[in-house]
């Protein structure tokens, strides 16, 4: 079947850097998405890997092995802006989107 | 970048009423677009998968008569909630996908609807 595991919660303090870990196993595999969901709103994209590797964007940056089946969200310099949750997403072989649970990240001062 | 408005963002209704949302894509064609549900503190829900042009395609479990999908254009999708109940009281959500090479989701900002 298809699964996405990601933890439940996680909790770092402000400026420190903080990793958010994904596995996936799916039916095909065509990229993985981060979002970040702050309470009450929509999620809102974040990164999309699809080749192995990291990509940066700003404070952001996503990982990708596709032989491991694993992903990572790094975030640095936290801000308390940043308590959220953060959804990992596989588009699997038919671009469905298929969704972890997501990590509440709480961030302490 | 690429955005999606949904409207309404809170709704209140009496049971036994129709709700309909509205989700657009502001500056892009969509060819498809889909419907979450998502509960307190819970994942994202898929609902349907609303296709231009055609039916759309329902979630196992999910009611077709209850929740009425329409995509009669490239930039809108619409949902209505039929003869509501309190139980469906949640956070829905749509998104459009970018027909690109990342063919990424681009969410709306959600509907809280409250049934009464």
């Amino acid at each position: 079947g298809q699964n996405i595991d990601q933890p439940t919660e996680m909790t770092a303090t402000e400026g420190a850097i903080v990793q958010i870990n994904c596995t996936y196993q799916t039916s095909g595999f065509n990229g993985l998405f981060w979002y970040q969901q702050h309470a009450g709103e929509a999620p809102t994209f974040l990164s999309y890997n699809v080749l192995d590797g990291l990509e940066e964007k700003g404070r952001f940056s996503s990982f990708l092995s596709r032989s491991k089946g694993y992903s990572y969200l790094l975030l640095k310099e936290l801000q308390m802006k940043d308590s959220a949750s953060y959804l990992c997403a596989c588009m699997d072989s038919n671009y469905q989107l298929i969704w972890g649970a997501g990590t509440k990240l709480i961030i302490k001062p | 970048g690429a955005v999606v408005s949904q409207h309404p963002s809170r709704v209140i209704c009496k049971s036994g009423t129709s709700v309909k949302i509205e989700c657009r894509s502001l500056d892009f064609q969509a060819t498809t677009m889909f419907w979450y549900r998502q509960f307190p503190k819970q994942s994202l829900m898929l609902m349907a998968t609303s296709n231009e042009g055609s039916k759309a395609t329902y979630e196992q479990g999910v009611e077709k008569d209850k929740f009425l999908i329409n995509h009669a254009s490239l930039t809108l999708s619409t949902l209505t909630v039929t003869s509501a109940h309190p139980e469906d009281s949640s956070f829905y959500i749509c998104s459009a996908r970018l027909e690109d090479e990342t063919a990424s989701l681009h969410f709306g900002n959600g509907t809280r609807l409250t049934v009464t």
